[in-house]
């Protein structure tokens, strides 16, 4: 079965400060795909970065980084330069196959991270 | 270009009464999903569908029926609403299966089921 596993649930950091957001998955399937979602307050899901199970190298999205360490099935988000604007909830998801043979995504619980001036 | 747009916002129903979540999306996408998103729990997939005219059963599809007569449209219909399917409730639409293709969000609506 496929899981994600978030266990911070909240964290907090400082404005200008990095700061890193945990997540862990669990598969068999050798080809996924892992994602990550911000939901600020107000509800909606945004989508930030993506990494392939094949991507030799860790995705990068402007202020985003995605820590890909594969043999620890580890996908952690990496935020640089914190704003205010990045409180939220930031939520780790995978693509996996359905017995349809068709993908979806199987989210974590989320981690709430709030910026502090 | 609107994106994903979802009706109604929010909603509140009797147990037993029905009703339809309406979902449009403008980006001509093949893809569609309904997911619910529970208190302190990430979004869960209830059905979705990968083209005009075909659905298919997601990890809770119980409760729940879904409708793709149109390729922009995908509707979500509670037959006989409890108060286990207070939600708040998400539809996504991507361009084709998830590989790369990122999931394009709705602003949600939140229903409660007294």
């Amino acid at each position: 079965a496929q899981k994600i596993t978030q266990t911070q649930p909240g964290m907090f950091v400082q404005e200008k400060e990095a700061v890193t957001l945990d997540c862990t998955y669990d598969t068999s399937d050798p080809s996924y795909g892992l994602f990550w979602y911000k939901q600020p307050s107000s509800g909606e899901m945004i989508f930030l970065i993506y990494q392939g199970s094949y991507d030799q190298q860790n995705a990068t999205e402007g202020r985003y980084s995605l820590n890909f360490q594969k043999a620890r099935k580890s996908a952690n988000l990496v935020i640089s330069a914190s704003q205010l604007g990045d409180s939220a909830m930031y939520f780790c998801a995978m693509s996996f196959f359905m017995d349809t043979g068709r993908r979806a995504l199987t989210f974590g619980s989320g981690t709430r991270l709030q910026v502090q001036p | 270009n609107a994106g994903v747009t979802q009706t109604p916002k929010f909603r509140v129903l009797k147990t037993g009464q029905s009703m339809t979540l309406l979902c449009a999306q403008d980006m001509n996408h093949e893809y569609m999903y309904w997911y619910r998103q529970d208190p302190g729990m990430g979004l869960r997939l209830i059905h979705y569908s990968v083209g005009e005219g075909t659905t298919a059963k997601g990890e809770v599809p119980d409760g729940y029926n879904v409708s793709r007569l149109k390729k922009q449209n995908f509707l979500l219909g509670l037959e006989s609403a409890a108060p286990s399917q207070t939600s708040v409730y998400f539809c996504a639409s991507s361009k084709g299966g998830l590989g790369s293709n990122e999931q394009f969000f709705g602003p949600g609506t939140r229903l409660t089921v007294l």
